[in-house]
Parts: structure tokens; C-alpha cells; sequence
């Protein structure tokens, strides 16, 4: 299985808002409404931001939203804090039974 | 407050098995129908799903590494394990531990060990 193809990188400016995709095929992100998305902070775990392509747990911002349109998810984060700084990663169910991540995107805060 | 703790040997040599073992505090690995799993993390590269188990233990691996892993469940000591069979550097990683999330599919890791380097070495 392949990995979903992220941006290596994206940048915006405190305040502004971004989005990054998340691109697949029909055998796993266009076929599954299953995609996740996580924060990673230096030498940290990884936190989940958004699960089954739109829903957040308790305790995650309302500034972190997903969505999806055929084989690419998205997510976007609005009103950028510095703290948003960080590498984030989608996921996906696929029709091998099998979970899949994309290749992390490295976001910036100017 | 549920806590996940990943453990074992950070040098391992070629060709040999990793092992690693997740305990989980703070609540039953068996009273919920929560699913775990292992996530690894080379150098500077992304996430890898390695598999998962549910406490009854079925199991389900990812097709590149089925092979080569064991994952198994020990409700008694409220840990469950990761073996991974015939070394290289390539598996060089952090590994984690991770609950499946119980809202919706199942399919998302809501908690996480702090993980744990593994440096595949002679």
C-alpha cells in the first residue's frame, strides 16, 4: 500500500487560515468516509485532530475542521496560532483492511 | 486517566526479533471494546501503521510487514506486545503504542504512549 500524498510544507500567518490535502485513491480515501488527522509537535506523540473525516474530540479546537471530495481530504485550521506550528498527518482506512498515513505535512507560522 | 507505556530493548541486532511490550494504567485493556496498536516512526519520516488488536485478540497487520509481526494481548498483565521478526535497519523507528478511538469507525488512535527508539544495529 501506498502512502496518501501530502504537501511537504505550508505556511501562513497568524490569524489567516490553511489548508492541507490529503490525496488517495478509491481503495482507501475516495472509498471510506475514514480519514484522520493528527498534530505532531517535536519529539512528541501525536495528537488526534479530526477522525472519521469531519469529527473532533472532545477537547480539540473548533479551529481544526476536515472535510473530504472524492479521493482527497482536507483539513483546515483557521485563526493560526504560533502553537499550530507543527507536522501534521492524515490517515486512512483502505479496502485492505489495513490503515495507511500520508508522508507528513510541516506547517509554518510566519 | 487512561496511559499507555511502551517498553523493551532500544538496541537490537540484525536479523534478530524486536519485541516490545505496551501497559496500559489507568483502566482495563478487557472492560471496553476499544482496539490497540503499533505505530512506528523512523528518523525524520512519517508514520507507519504496523497493526492492531482487539482484546479478544483478533488481529490485523499491514500487508508490508504481516510477514514479520506478532502482535498479542495479555489481559491478565493488561499489556499487549509487538514482535517483529528479521531485523534490518530499516526498522529503525520509534515505536508507539495506541488505543483505537471508540466513537465512530474505530479507525483513529485517540491515545498515545510516548513512545519508544528501537535502533536495529551489530
Amino acid at each position: 500500500q501506498s502512502a496518501l500524498t501530502q504537501p511537504a510544507s505550508v505556511s501562513g500567518s497568524p490569524g489567516q487560515s490553511i489548508t492541507i490535502s490529503c490525496t488517495g485513491t478509491s481503495s482507501d480515501v475516495g472509498g471510506y468516509n475514514y480519514v484522520s488527522w493528527y498534530q505532531q509537535h517535536p519529539g512528541k506523540a501525536p495528537k488526534l485532530l479530526i477522525y472519521d473525516i469531519i469529527n473532533r474530540p472532545s477537547g480539540v479546537s473548533d479551529r481544526f475542521s476536515g472535510s473530504k471530495s472524492g479521493n482527497t481530504a482536507s483539513l483546515t485550521i483557521s485563526g493560526l496560532q504560533a502553537e499550530d506550528e507543527a507536522d501534521y498527518y492524515c490517515s486512512s482506512y483502505t479496502s485492505s483492511s489495513a490503515l495507511v498515513f500520508g508522508g507528513g505535512t510541516k506547517l509554518t507560522v510566519l | 486517566q487512561l496511559q499507555l507505556q511502551e517498553s523493551g530493548p532500544g538496541l537490537v541486532k540484525p536479523s534478530e526479533t524486536l519485541s516490545l511490550t505496551c501497559t496500559v494504567s489507568g483502566g482495563s485493556i478487557s472492560s471496553s471494546r476499544y482496539y490497540w496498536g503499533w505505530i512506528r516512526q523512523p528518523p525524520g519520516k512519517g508514520l507507519e501503521w504496523i497493526g492492531s488488536i482487539y482484546y479478544s485478540g483478533s488481529t490485523s497487520y499491514n500487508p508490508s510487514l504481516e510477514s514479520r509481526v506478532t502482535i498479542s494481548v495479555d489481559t491478565s498483565q493488561n499489556q499487549f506486545s509487538l514482535k517483529l521478526s528479521s531485523v534490518t535497519a530499516a526498522d529503525t523507528a520509534v515505536y508507539y503504542c495506541a488505543r483505537h478511538c471508540l466513537g465512530g469507525s474505530q479507525k483513529a488512535f485517540d491515545i498515545w504512549g510516548q513512545g519508544t527508539m528501537v535502533t536495529v544495529s551489530s
